[in-house]
């Protein structure tokens, strides 16, 4: 069984860089198998995607977002992460990792971001 | 504003029947498969529905999916309230070369 687990810090100042790490568990980051994939939700809002990375390195990002955000992968760790950079309050949300290879669709528990002085 | 448009919230008896749509354009919806997937609350979401009308294992055959030109629908059966949850529809954008997200549908079970 897949299993996804977000840590990262709660609380980040505005212009500040968020960064969160996904850890996998049950599956190799580098498998080839899934897209290891962002998603936010701000409270009482819907799902935004973020963006994804493959085993290759290959990235795709919101192009809304495109300018702020890096995914990585730590396959040595078996961990991928984002980078979001110059954050402001209207990032604040929760934060969602997942990994997805159809039928097979794990997400995380989820963590709550807060972006505030 | 999201990139595909789902009614804000539908409501049905227990029993009934209710239906969710789903539309975006020629560059997202026309082009890829459409997922929908369940959000209890306080929870991750949960995929429902893959590969427009494909059900991954443990997904009860109350839930359907289907695709027509631009816009996808979910189909709930059966309803209970269980099911009350929201809803969102998701797919590629080839256009924005990213993953859309529909703005979520709220299912209340009357």
């Amino acid at each position: 069984q897949v299993q996804l687990q977000e840590s990262g810090p709660g609380l980040v100042k505005p212009s500040q860089t968020l960064s969160l790490t996904c850890t996998v568990s049950g599956a190799s980051i580098s498998s080839g198998s899934y897209f290891w994939t962002w998603i936010r939700q701000p409270a009482g809002k819907g799902l935004e995607w973020i963006g994804r990375i493959y085993a290759s390195g290959s990235t795709n990002y919101n192009p809304s977002l495109r300018s702020r955000v890096t995914i990585s992968v730590d396959t040595s760790k078996n961990q991928f992460s984002l980078n979001l950079s110059s954050v402001t309050a209207a990032d604040t949300a929760v934060y969602y990792c997942e990994a997805l290879a159809a039928p097979f669709d794990y997400w995380g528990q989820g963590t709550l971001v807060t972006v505030s002085s | 504003q999201s990139v595909l448009t789902q009614p804000p919230s539908v409501s049905a008896a227990p029993g009934q029947k209710v239906t969710i749509s789903c539309s975006g354009s020629s560059s997202n919806i026309a082009k890829n498969y459409v997922s929908w997937y369940q959000q209890l609350p306080g929870t991750a979401p949960k995929l429902l529905i893959y590969g427009n009308n494909k059900r991954p294992s443990g997904i009860p055959d109350r839930f359907s999916g289907s695709k027509s030109g631009t816009s996808g629908t979910l189909v709930i059966t059966g309803l209970q309230t269980g099911d009350e949850a929201d809803y969102y529809c998701g797919t590629w954008d080839n256009s924005l070369s990213s993953g859309v997200f529909g703005g979520g549908t709220k299912l209340t079970v009357l």
